[in-house]
């Protein structure tokens, strides 16, 4: 069975603090992405990646970096967490894309709720 | 930045009702797909859809792509109580990345 885990599912951290979020994937996939997720705005892409190494900037980076030394393993690194990062992060891994006749089917770690005090 | 549209943010229906939920944008995707997100999990993929005026049904559920990709529309027939959830779309942009929509709030009342 197909799985994505992450490593936390609740975290409480103080504003100033460094934050890691870890994420493995077991499906061998090329694609990893992390998202958050805050109500009335759906997913928001943070970053992706497409190899190891590899990372491409998404739709809202400021304040977040990744790290992808191995290819099952994307990291989501908060410097210096805030308020405003309070959220629901999803980590997602897919094999390709639905154009190369693929589905193109991202799938989801049950997501890690951070909360900065 | 590529946005995505979903109508109605909400809905609350009676057991057995039917409903359609629709995503809308003004950009064209090479795919569309549907996920349904229980709470305290993440989004599960229902159905993806790459041809202008596709229609694919998964039992009871009915997608379809516009003929011009830039919209979809999801039609849940005899709606149950299991349906209840968050039903999100996601464009894909050309093997790049996927936009999501903010997501339609279901709830079926049995």
């Amino acid at each position: 069975d197909v799985k994505v885990t992450q490593s936390s599912r609740y975290l409480v951290k103080r504003t100033g603090e460094k934050v890691f979020l870890e994420c493995v994937q077991d499906m061998d996939h090329e694609n990893m992405f992390w998202y958050r997720q805050d109500p009335g705005l759906g997913l928001r892409l943070i970053y992706f990646s497409y190899d190891v190494k590899m990372k491409e900037k998404g739709d809202i980076p400021e304040g977040y970096s990744v790290s992808r030394e191995k290819k099952e393993r994307f990291s989501l690194i908060l410097e210096s967490a805030s308020t405003n990062q309070t959220s629901m992060y999803l980590c997602a891994s897919s094999f390709g894309w639905a154009g190369q006749g693929d589905t193109g089917e991202l799938f989801f770690g049950e997501g890690s709720r951070l909360t900065v005090l | 930045t590529q946005l995505l549209e979903q109508s109605p943010q909400f809905l609350s229906i009676q057991e057995g009702e039917n409903l359609t939920v629709y995503c809308n944008s003004s950009s064209v995707f090479s795919s569309l797909q549907w996920y349904r997100q229980e709470p305290g999990e993440g989004p599960v993929l229902l159905v993806t859809v790459v041809t202008g005026g596709e229609v694919k049904k998964l039992k009871r559920l009915t997608f379809q792509f516009g003929d011009a990709r830039k919209d979809s529309s999801l039609h849940i027939t005899a709606a149950q109580p299991g349906d209840t959830g968050l039903y999100l779309c996601a464009g894909e942009n050309y093997g790049q990345n996927f936009v999501f929509g903010p997501g339609t709030r279901l709830s079926v009342l049995p």
